[in-house]
């Protein structure tokens, strides 16, 4: 069963346009979450997390939005440059410290020049 | 800046081999995972350890095993490789109480 779900495969956007990541998750005991951003031949790299107390984080570029009742987050990329061409993972850790996370399976962006 | 390192980028090995993947943190991190990344499938987690002599089962452990001797360091091993083992294999580490881990940069094992 799966816990933490990228359901787009892919997503292609224009260079300067607005890129949305979603990611669903079916477990009420996550309460933090990660976006990874990893390129081919290369292990993944944190980019942004939020905690459930929040529903909004900001770094830069990136945001990341959490909407609990829904089960719902989603990782804004403005504006979205062809560096940020990569596969995004969703993550997600569960209370009780068990410092596990569950992976999405990945959203591959294209950022179009 | 935390530095995650495995022992080889690509790997090439026969059916039947046994197969060493070593990890090395250098930031003191308690905890250690070894994923492994396939196509379709995301990262799944293979097996884990919070501290020195500690191991536990991932999601995936078959076929797989884990030491875990010194704190910065841990190693899966392939006990008898087979082709459906060929995959992306990462390392990670992370801090006790900390959801946030830092990743190796991978080996890409090829079973033949």
């Amino acid at each position: 069963d799966q816990q933490v779900k990228q359901n787009s495969p892919s997503l292609s956007v224009q260079e300067g346009r607005i890129s949305i990541l979603n990611c669903d998750y079916t477990n009420s005991m996550f309460d933090y979450f990660l976006w990874y951003k990893k390129y081919p031949a290369e292990g993944p790299t944190f980019l942004i997390s939020i905690s459930s107390i929040k529903d909004k984080n900001e770094d830069g570029r990136f945001t990341v939005f959490l909407n609990k009742s829904a089960k719902h987050l989603s990782l804004h990329i403005v504006p979205s440059q062809p560096g940020d061409s990569a596969v995004y993972f969703c993550a997600a850790s569960a209370q009780g410290g068990s410092e596990k996370l569950v992976f999405g399976k990945g959203t591959k962006l294209t950022v179009n020049p | 800046d935390v530095k995650v390192t495995q022992s080889s980028r690509y790997l090439v090995k026969r059916t039947g081999e046994k197969v060493f993947l070593e990890c090395v943190q250098d930031m003191d991190h308690e905890n250690m995972f070894w994923y492994r990344q396939d196509p379709g499938l995301g990262l799944r987690l293979i097996y884990f350890s919070y501290d020195v002599k500690m191991k536990e089962k991932g999601d995936i452990p078959e076929g797989y095993s884990v030491s875990r001797e010194k704190k910065e360091r841990f190693s899966l091993i392939l006990e008898s490789a087979s082709t459906n083992q060929t995959s992306m294999y990462l390392c990670a580490s992370s801090l006790r109480g900390k959801e946030t881990q830092y990743f190796g940069p991978g080996t890409r094992l090829l079973v033949l």
